[in-house]
């Protein structure tokens, strides 16, 4: 069975400050894949990022950055400099390998809160 | 834009009454998934369609839950006579096979 923990349920932060959403994952697959998905007030599922098993270079996009360490199982995301606008419920989430369907097992996820 | 629209966005319904909500993936990914969202958690997944064929189900999917996806395209997921723990909110989300998924903006259900 696959599990996705984030232990933080919230974080509040001030702007400009930096802040790491931590994600857990439990799998027995060889391949599998790890998802973020941002979900803002609005209620849409917003996908961030896909990291496949195999890769585990980190990534920055901007103001964001993921670090994938496979001898931890961990998948934690960081923003940097935040704002406002981050302020939503970011979700981890894993799937397995391509047979799999591709169906994915979420996080409980991490509300972050930036103030001004 | 995610290519999935999703009608209605909102439905109030009293309980015992069905049901439906539509999903229209704009692009013809082969996948078609539905999950399911709690007020304070995690999206859940209910089932799967690759092309028109049903291929998983969660047992989160009761008897009263059914799903279609005829001819490949849109789909359907109804619930008859429902209940107040049915309240949630109902993602469609497509994709192909091994790519990422995108979610539909979700449709709020709300039974009292």
């Amino acid at each position: 069975a696959q599990k996705v923990t984030q232990a933080q349920t919230e974080i509040s932060v001030v702007e400009k400050e930096d802040v790491t959403l931590d994600c857990v994952y439990e799998t027995r697959d060889t391949t599998y894949y790890l998802f973020w998905y941002k979900q803002p007030p609005s209620g849409e599922l917003v996908f961030l990022i896909r990291r496949n098993s195999f890769d585990e270079q980190n990534e920055i996009s901007g103001r964001y950055s993921w670090n994938f360490q496979k001898s931890t199982s961990s998948f934690n995301f960081t923003i940097t400099a935040s704002q406002v606008v981050d302020s939503a419920v970011y979700f981890c989430a894993l799937s397995g390998g391509y047979n799999a369907g591709n169906m994915l097992t979420f996080g409980g996820g991490t509300r972050l809160m930036v103030k001004p | 834009d995610t290519g999935v629209s999703q009608n209605p966005r909102h439905k109030i319904t009293k309980r015992g009454q069905n049901v439906t909500f539509r999903c229209d993936p704009i692009s013809e990914h082969n996948r078609l998934y539905w999950y399911r969202q709690t007020l304070g958690q995690g999206p859940e997944f209910l089932t799967y369609f690759q092309n028109e064929a049903q291929l998983e189900k969660s047992r989160l999917l009761s008897d009263r839950f059914s799903a279609e996806r005829p001819k490949g395209s849109f789909s359907t997921l109804e619930i008859q006579r429902t209940e107040q723990g049915d309240s949630a909110m109902y993602l469609c989300a497509h994709g192909r096979s091994g790519n990422t998924i995108y979610f539909g903006e979700g449709s709020w259900l709300t039974v009292v």
